[in-house]
């Protein structure tokens, strides 16, 4: 167990259905950071958050919205979905706002839109 | 815009020592990362250069060159539970985001 705690683990929806991934980061981690992977790909970066605040932006697209929680808890909003959003997200936590000791990873929320 | 290089697949021995590449170019860079991923698991974190060198964990070691843009993790004394997929990560300017790469599939061999 890294301490990050990610839910559902299993989801399978219709295409133009909306979901929401849930993310717990480790304890006194104040940055969260969300990812998605597809089938044999790399990690593709959406967005960071640190303490509440939206930090940075990857290619996240707008039918994807994202927030962090005073409890700093975070969901990641999917909507409209489409066949090609199905993948492996993947929510990550670090303490420095920088990450430079590195990202603990969660298990993942694998999502498959039928 | 930015991007990261490293080989689709690697195969080695068991006990052998093997090196996985990574090129990297970015508007802005302030350290490289590597992790480990096995099949179906979560992505988890083995090292990070901020400074040109080598650093050593165990049986895995990290070198950066800035000035070439250029990194790479060595597995020594190669075990089969270190069949996975290794991934180069760039932490951009201002440190707020990684940008990983497309992965090292690494297959180790009795």
């Amino acid at each position: 167990d890294s301490g990050v705690t990610q839910t559902p683990k299993h989801l399978i929806t219709a295409t133009g259905q909306r979901v929401t991934l849930r993310c717990s980061p480790r304890s006194g981690d104040l940055s969260v950071y969300w990812y998605q992977q597809s089938l044999d790909q790399g990690l593709q970066f959406l967005i960071q958050y640190y303490n509440g605040e939206e930090r940075a932006k990857g290619n996240i697209l707008e039918r994807f919205s994202a927030q962090q929680f005073p409890d700093l808890h975070s969901e990641l909003n999917l909507s409209s979905l489409e066949l090609g959003d199905s993948a492996l997200y993947f929510c990550a936590s670090s303490v420095p706002r920088t990450g430079t000791a590195g990202y603990t990873f969660g298990s993942g929320t694998r999502l498959t839109v039928v | 815009g930015q991007s990261l290089e490293q080989p689709s697949e690697v195969t080695a021995v068991e006990g052998a020592i093997v090196q996985i590449n990574c090129t990297y170019q970015t508007s802005g860079f302030y350290g490289l990362s590597w992790y480990q991923q096995h099949d179906g698991g979560a992505p988890t974190f083995l090292s990070y250069n901020a400074l040109d060198g080598l650093e050593e964990t165990g049986r895995f070691s990290s070198f950066l060159s800035r000035s070439d843009s250029y990194g790479y993790l060595l597995l020594q004394e190669l075990q089969m539970k270190d069949s996975a997929s290794y991934f180069c990560a760039v932490l951009n300017t201002g440190g707020f985001k990684t940008i990983f790469g497309a992965g090292t599939r690494l297959f180790v061999k009795a």
